[in-house]
């Protein structure tokens, strides 16, 4: 499609249930991102993917958060045994870039990320 | 590693002045600059990007943002506020020498305009 598209948009569980996240993204868009956006709108990175494969997971919390990228379905993100402190806006976004290379220089990645409107998740 | 001040929580304008919103960066390599804006349970909208060229860069919705390299600074401006620009506005930056590199953003600053 050509947005991002995000479901669901509220999600509610109770502390230690598991929340599941799903994100289409751009069609031809080949990388993914998770952040999440808490209190006071502060934006924190979880993860990407380039196609299926995870690209960066520097921010993922390991314990209890997971997610994946398969090929023909949305990406998920999920949250087992979820705590209050995970109540937050998940967003995701997608790009285009390949990154091809051209001569000896990577052709850098200039492309925008551009984001879906969210999961609202309330952990009670 | 990257950062982003956005130094003013509130700006209020009234309609039909000129607008700015702050910003200002510190990268280690290349910086790549964008500005989103999120209007209420919306996600964030794309307005305009910095990569390289020319240093004032239009976006969307009549907003600009000029590019200063030596005050690392990326303002987002409109020379004619509505009220329908009132929403949230978040500067962000990634490192254009590390690879699709995640955004870092700033904690955002409401813009309010009184008609």
């Amino acid at each position: 499609g050509e947005e991002v598209a995000q479901t669901p948009k509220h999600l509610v569980r109770g502390e230690g249930q598991k929340a599941k996240l799903y994100c289409a993204p751009i069609k031809g868009h080949s990388y993914v991102f998770w952040y999440q956006q808490v209190l006071k709108n502060e934006f924190k990175f979880l993860i990407s993917f380039q196609n299926e494969n995870v690209f960066d997971e520097t921010g993922m919390p390991k314990e209890r958060f997971s997610a994946k990228c398969l090929p023909n379905s949305p990406c998920s993100l999920e949250i087992q045994a979820t705590k209050l402190e995970d109540s937050a806006v998940y967003f995701c976004a997608s790009s285009q870039s390949e990154g091809v290379t051209s001569g000896r220089e990577p052709v850098p990645f200039t492309d925008t990320q551009y984001f879906g409107p969210g999961t609202r998740l309330t952990v009670l | 590693a990257q950062s982003v001040a956005q130094p003013e929580d509130q700006v209020n304008v009234a309609e039909g002045n000129p607008l700015t919103v702050k910003c200002t960066y510190s990268v280690s390599g290349n910086p790549y600059l964008f500005w989103y804006v999120q209007y209420p349970n919306r996600g964030l909208q794309f307005l305009l990007k910095y990569i390289t060229g020319d240093n004032l860069v239009k976006g969307s919705y009549g907003f600009e943002a000029e590019f200063n390299k030596s005050q690392t600074s990326f303002h987002l401006k409109k020379p004619s506020a509505l009220v329908s620009d009132s929403a949230l506005y978040f500067c962000a930056v990634r490192d254009g020498n590390s690879g699709n590199t995640p955004l870092v953003f700033g904690k955002g600053t409401r813009l309010s305009v009184i008609a």
